[in-house]
Parts: C-alpha cells; sequence; structure tokens
C-alpha cells in the first residue's frame, strides 16, 4: 500500500514568516494529495488538496506544489499567524484503488507573536 | 445533517469491557471512514465503507475489532475485550468519494482503565 513521509514533525516560525511542510509518497500511480489542519480537540479539517494534473495551487495564504516525478508534495503557508498553530496532515491516494486516504504522521506547526 | 456526528465523545471503561462507538455522516455520503489517532501519534486507518460494496477491513488491528453501517447511512465501530492499548481518539469521517475531501466528525476519546 501508500506510505507518507512527512516532515519535520515539529516547525516553529514567527509570526509573519513563511512555512513549509513536506511530503513524500511511494506509489507512483497517486493521483490526489489533500492537506488536514486540526487544531486541539478537534477531528482535522481539509484546507487544500492537488490532483496530479495541476503542479501548483493557491488558495490566499496556503499553497500546495506536487512533484510527480520526485514524488513529493509540500505545504506553503505565508505570512503566518498564530492562528495557524496546528497540526497539519498530507495524505495521499490512488484513484479506483479501492483504498482509504494514508495519512502522515502529522507536522505540529507553532506560530509564536 | 451539516456534518459528521460521533458519540459518544468520551468513553471511560474498563479493561476487559466492550465497547460501541457511533457515527453519523453526513447525509449523501457514500464513503465512511474510521480511524485512530493515539496521542500524539497520525491517523491509523481502520475499516472503510464505500456505498455497498464489501468493506475493506484491512487496517482493523485485532478480530475484537468490529464494524457495521446500517442502510448505508450509520456507522458503529465496536471493539470487545478492550485493553489499554486500546485506549486512542477515534475518529469517523464520510466524503461523497474517496477521493474528494473527507468531514471528520470530532472523535470519540476512548480511555480503557
Amino acid at each position: 500500500g501508500e506510505n507518507v513521509e512527512q516532515h519535520p514533525s515539529t516547525l516553529s516560525v514567527q509570526e509573519g514568516d513563511s512555512a513549509v511542510i513536506k511530503c513524500t509518497y511511494s506509489d507512483s500511480a497517486s493521483n490526489y494529495f489533500p492537506w488536514y489542519k486540526q487544531e486541539l480537540g478537534k477531528g482535522p479539517q481539509l484546507i487544500i488538496d492537488i490532483r496530479s494534473n495541476v503542479g501548483e495551487k493557491k488558495d490566499q495564504r496556503i499553497a500546495v506544489t506536487l512533484n510527480k516525478t520526485a514524488k513529493h508534495f509540500s505545504l506553503h503557508i505565508t505570512e503566518t499567524q498564530p492562528e495557524d498553530s496546528a497540526v497539519y496532515f498530507c495524505a495521499a491516494y490512488r484513484s479506483n484503488s479501492g483504498y482509504a486516504l494514508n495519512f502522515g504522521k502529522g507536522t505540529s506547526l507553532l506560530v509564536t507573536p | 445533517g451539516a456534518g459528521v456526528s460521533q458519540s459518544p465523545s468520551n468513553k471511560v471503561t474498563e479493561k476487559g469491557k466492550d465497547v460501541e462507538l457511533r457515527c453519523d455522516p453526513i447525509s449523501g455520503h457514500t464513503a465512511l471512514y474510521w480511524y485512530r489517532q493515539s496521542l500524539g501519534q497520525g491517523l491509523e486507518f481502520l475499516i472503510y465503507f464505500q456505498g455497498n460494496s464489501a468493506p475493506d477491513k484491512s487496517g482493523l488491528p485485532s478480530d475484537r475489532f468490529s464494524a457495521e453501517r446500517t442502510g448505508g447511512s450509520v456507522s458503529t465501530l465496536t471493539i470487545q475485550r478492550t485493553q489499554q492499548e486500546d485506549s486512542a481518539v477515534y475518529l469517523c469521517a464520510s466524503s461523497t468519494l474517496p477521493d474528494y475531501g473527507y468531514t471528520f466528525g470530532s472523535g470519540t476519546r476512548l480511555t480503557v482503565v
């Protein structure tokens, strides 16, 4: 099955700086890559996703890039704010495989004022 | 409903007892998933239901774990003869398709004492 590696496990940035979280996957047939944000005591929430037919997608301060050749994808958060502090999970999925999403182990992001 | 509802939100049980965890998915979502999240850990896949197809049980850690989904809607995860290592947050999610965004519930925090 799919194996998703996520780095770093913890990340601390100052407010206003950028944060980058990287993930690699093993199944070259994977074609859907979502990112989830989990705040304390809550379930993960989808924040952005990308499919394999595009290389980059942006939504305000959040962007995701995908390199299918290298089998990695990244989450970029610009102009970070304290409310961005949370645990972020990447995931990968291969359509028509009958499998559910496989998640990375998460990155705990702390944005300090 | 407006979101995925899980009950109970917290459950404390004695070692050896059976527990049932409930998930009410978003109406119309044909796919339903159970994941487990241990303290500070990532999301461990347990089981996946898609429409009327046989469920993917490949993530269930032992035969003490089982799940059913009645009428294509509500799902119940049952853990028999609970052990201390079963202590975790059990998350349920639903989606229209596996490669569309999951909506997670807030989870059930299970503590086995």
